[in-house]
């Protein structure tokens, strides 16, 4: 069956300090795989979305990027983090007719 | 403007006492609607699809319809273990996926 791993579960980071969210997918091959934040009384947001390695697409301009090294691993990163980067982070895997989401990381930047 | 408005924002019942969980939505081109359940610091869980005006699913205690405006969440006789946020989200022919805020249920025994 398929799982789908993502650490850390919460981050405390400074401003201006550097991110990198990983999520793994196991139990399948050339999953898409997505990106989306959840911020309080907004609904969730999707943020980028990967059909295979190397493929990117990024829905929203952000202080954010994403890369996808292995088939089955993404990662989501920041050079310099704000305070409004902070919120909840999802990594899925599927389609857009069924997601399959990570646990997430709880993201506070002070 | 695509839109999906979910309501109540909360909501307070005592174990069996049942109820229904609204989400309407403005959008051009819906190719679908689905609802997914989430637990408190955990992703969302998949739950429903929904596809054309008059579609009914059901798990459990949950009922999910679906018009061409809005689609219900009916809870019949929850229990504690039914409280979490159920959040209903709304596909497009364009492929987008719009989702809603969410209505936080707790069900008190």
């Amino acid at each position: 069956s398929q799982t789908i791993h993502q650490w850390p579960a919460t981050l405390v980071q400074p401003v201006g300090s550097p991110l990198s969210l990983e999520c793994t997918v196991e139990g399948t091959s050339n999953p898409n795989l997505y990106w989306y934040r959840q911020a309080a009384g907004r609904g969730l947001q999707l943020l980028f979305y990967s059909v295979g390695i190397g493929q990117i697409s990024s829905e929203v301009p952000q202080n954010l990027s994403a890369s996808r090294p292995q088939d089955r691993q993404f990662i989501l990163s920041s050079k310099k983090l704000l305070l409004s980067d902070s919120g909840f982070y999802l990594c899925a895997w599927g389609t857009s007719e069924k997601l399959f989401f990570g646990s997430g990381t709880q993201l506070s930047v002070l | 403007e695509d839109q999906v408005t979910q309501s109540p924002e909360a909501l307070r019942l005592q174990e069996g006492e049942s109820s229904s969980l609204n989400c309407s939505y403005t959008v051009s081109g819906l190719r679908g609607l689905f609802w997914y359940r989430q637990d408190p610091g955990k992703g969302p869980e998949f739950l429903f699809t929904l596809y054309s005006a008059g579609e009914e699913k059901e798990k459990e205690r949950l009922k999910a319809t679906l018009t061409k405006k809005e689609s219900f969440l009916h809870i019949t006789a929850p229990k504690p273990e039914d409280s979490a946020t159920y959040l209903c989200a709304v596909l497009k022919n364009t492929d987008k996926l719009i989702f809603g805020t969410g209505t936080r249920l707790q069900v008190f025994p």
